[in-house]
């Protein structure tokens, strides 16, 4: 099976503006969560999407969305940035539920805000 | 607020020592996971410890979670220049039989091994 994919990679945006990104879980995973992650406050949750639907958030502005369409992809959109956005966003899709569970995360994408 | 201290942040060691990363915290997990990342990579999980007093062993790695579920450490035998890496231990809560995806991690350990 493939692994979690994300693209872009790398990205740079400058401040104001928006920046959309993408991840592919493994097929067959239905959850898919998100992760910010910098050398100052390590792996931070996002938010997680199980079936097209958010059903959990982390303490983020409202500035940070996303969606998961049917084929349970995933995307995070981060409005009007902000050069403390600049990080590594990672996502993970998850197989099992409880003690079984495990994630699986992608590379991340690289984002510098300038 | 981080709700997992783990220590030390940083860890500079000749081959064939030996080390212990610990992770703590003032809340109870259901689980345990103790992850390494390596540059350019998302993280891997290496192991989940869910029983009070648990201890698991992976070839040289071994991973023990407290009695009280609060804590957990990783020790890692003869290290080796290929144990490189950042470590990082996360803890799940579940509630209904689901975490909701959250894992709550630590600010991670640097372990660089020398040959």
């Amino acid at each position: 099976k493939a692994g979690v994919t994300q693209t872009p990679r790398y990205l740079i945006k400058t401040r104001g503006q928006q920046v959309t990104l993408s991840c592919s879980p493994i097929s067959g995973h239905r959850s898919v969560s998100w992760y910010q992650q910098t050398p100052g406050q390590g792996l931070q949750f996002l938010f997680e999407y199980f079936s097209e639907t958010q059903r959990n958030k982390g303490n983020f502005p409202g500035r940070f969305s996303g969606r998961q369409f049917s084929n349970s992809r995933s995307e995070m959109n981060v409005s009007t940035l902000e050069l403390g956005d600049s990080a590594l966003y990672l996502c993970a899709s998850r197989h099992g539920t409880g003690l079984r569970e495990t994630q699986y995360f992608g590379p991340g994408t690289r984002l510098l805000v300038l | 607020t981080q709700l997992l201290e783990q220590s030390p942040q940083f860890l500079s060691i000749q081959e064939g020592e030996n080390l212990t990363v610990y992770c703590n915290s003032s809340s109870v997990f259901s689980s345990l996971q103790w992850y390494r990342q390596e540059p350019g990579e998302g993280p891997v999980l290496l192991v989940t410890v869910v029983t009070g007093g648990e201890v698991k062993k992976l070839k040289r790695l071994t991973f023990q979670f407290g009695d009280a579920r609060k804590d957990s450490s990783l020790h890692i035998t003869a290290a080796q220049p290929g144990d490189t890496g950042l470590y990082l231990c996360a803890g799940l809560r579940y509630a209904g039989g689901t975490s909701y995806g959250k894992l709550t991690f630590g600010q991670g350990t640097i372990l660089t091994v020398h040959p």
